[in-house]
């Protein structure tokens, strides 16, 4: 299977300050998927970009498809940002393979 | 648009015991995953289905885990009998199909064995 390794696996920010979450993946991945697991468990989906750069409010997504990696921008964080953040690339049929996640802590 | 819908939303058993899941996707779609999410790690997928068929499930361990999506809509995914390794949060996905779809997470069954 794609082995996916997420960087760096903890991060304390201070409120208001931006960040930066990267993935990569060991082999090409149909498409890719982040989500932020809020400390109910819940995985909310933030983007699903296989290629390309996304902005959804204080966050954007860039993913390089050739160079098999993606980045999450956090600007102005913000305390109901803490949580751990997953990125998931699918293969096969839609398959997805996760990493161990960034755990991000925000601190006011 | 409802989302994916799971219950129980925590379950505490005593190992050897049997403990059953239960999973309604977002009205529509065709394809269901089960997931399992132990503690520090990423969610692995246990079975997936596309309609009432089995797609995938290499990482599924079938002496003690089955699941079943009979009609092709909610499903079942059952443990029995339970082991201490088997703590962990089971999670629920659908896409609407198994083409490169988002998939949909519902908010999981947290599992603890004693």
């Amino acid at each position: 299977g794609i082995q996916v390794e997420q960087s760096p696996p903890d991060l304390i920010l201070q409120e208001g300050a931006n960040s930066t979450l990267r993935c990569n993946f060991s082999d090409s991945v149909n498409n890719l998927q982040w989500f932020h697991q809020n400390p109910w468990g819940q995985l909310i989906n933030l983007f699903y970009i296989p290629s390309g750069t996304k902005q959804n409010g204080r966050l954007s997504a860039t993913t390089v498809a050739t160079e098999r990696y993606s980045l999450l921008y956090i600007s102005s964080s913000q305390t109901t940002d803490s949580g751990v953040y997953f990125c998931a690339g699918s293969y096969g049929n839609n398959r997805l393979a996760f990493g161990k996640g960034n755990q991000v802590v925000v601190i006011p | 648009e409802a989302g994916v819908a799971q219950s129980p939303r925590y379950k505490i058993i005593e190992k050897r015991q049997s403990v059953a899941f239960w999973c309604n996707p977002i009205s529509g779609h065709a394809t269901l995953y089960w997931y399992q999410q132990i503690l520090g790690q990423g969610p692995k997928l246990l079975i997936q289905f596309q309609n009432n068929g089995v797609v995938d499930d290499s990482q599924l361990p079938k002496d003690r885990f089955s699941a079943e999506r009979l009609k092709g809509v909610d499903s079942t995914l059952k443990i029995q009998p339970a082991k201490l390794e088997d703590s962990a949060v089971y999670l629920c996905a659908s896409s609407s199909d198994y083409s490169n779809q988002p998939q949909h997470f519902g908010d999981g069954t947290r599992l603890s064995i004693l």
